[in-house]
């Protein structure tokens, strides 16, 4: 089944510096790929909408200069949290959408989501 | 208002019970997609089951089906014979079109312990 890979899977960095987290689908296409932010014990929070080739669009709220999201291949995306604050400690998760799943047919289009990233920022 | 609501913030069920989590969702288009989703305490998201708008039969998936009330607009997840392995949060969500493309909605989640 399609698979999603998401690295690193917990990073602790100081405050001010930038992190990246990779998000691949490792056996598919993925033209969107979306990225999600959970706080503990708490719904994800969708964060933006990257498309492969253009620009991501951000959700309401979100930062774009503070959360820079690249999606240069089809089987590629980065979120890149830049000059990180300890109010930026959180659990980031990725999900890719299989253009070529069958299911899509029945309207199913269904996310495939990555292990995720614990990020603390000290 | 909230496009996936889910009620039950904690839910206990005892092993081989049957159990069902709440979700009740909000849209005005005739076309959308509902799926349910277990995530363990590691993290990951784990798809469970899908239920599209125009499906009139509820979605089954082994142990896991739908229970899809579309004039309620409601979308409960029954976990069938639970095992100590289903404690998680299960989380609801619904797919719906955009100007983007799909806009997916999540509920709350519904953390599940399945009692021995």
């Amino acid at each position: 089944g399609a698979v999603v890979s998401q690295h690193p899977s917990r990073v602790i960095c100081k405050s001010g510096t930038s992190v990246k987290i990779e998000c691949r689908s490792l056996d598919f296409q993925a033209t969107t790929m979306f990225w999600y932010r959970q706080f503990p014990k708490q719904s994800l929070m969708l964060m933006a909408t990257s498309n492969e080739g253009s620009k991501a669009t951000y959700e309401q709220g979100v930062e774009k200069d503070k959360f820079l999201i690249n999606h240069a291949s089809l089987t590629l995306s980065t979120l890149t949290v830049t000059s990180a604050h300890p109010e930026d400690s959180s659990f980031y998760i990725c999900s890719a959408r299989d253009a070529g799943d069958s299911r899509i047919l029945s309207g199913a289009n269904v996310l495939t989501f990555g292990a995720g990233s614990r990020l603390t920022v000290l | 208002a909230q496009k996936i609501t889910q009620t039950q913030p904690g839910m206990f069920v005892q092993e081989k019970e049957a159990v069902t989590l709440d979700c009740t969702y909000d849209t005005s288009d005739q076309s959308y997609g509902l799926f349910w989703y277990k995530q363990p305490s590691s993290g990951e998201m784990i798809f469970l089951i899908y239920q599209g708008s125009y499906d009139e039969q509820n979605a089954t998936e082994g142990r896991y089906s739908l229970n899809f009330q579309k004039a309620r607009k409601s979308a409960n997840l029954v976990i069938s014979a639970s095992q100590l392995g289903d404690s998680a949060m299960y989380f609801c969500a619904m797919r719906e079109p955009s100007n983007t493309g799909n806009q997916f909605y999540f509920g709350t989640g519904t953390s599940l312990t399945v009692i021995p």
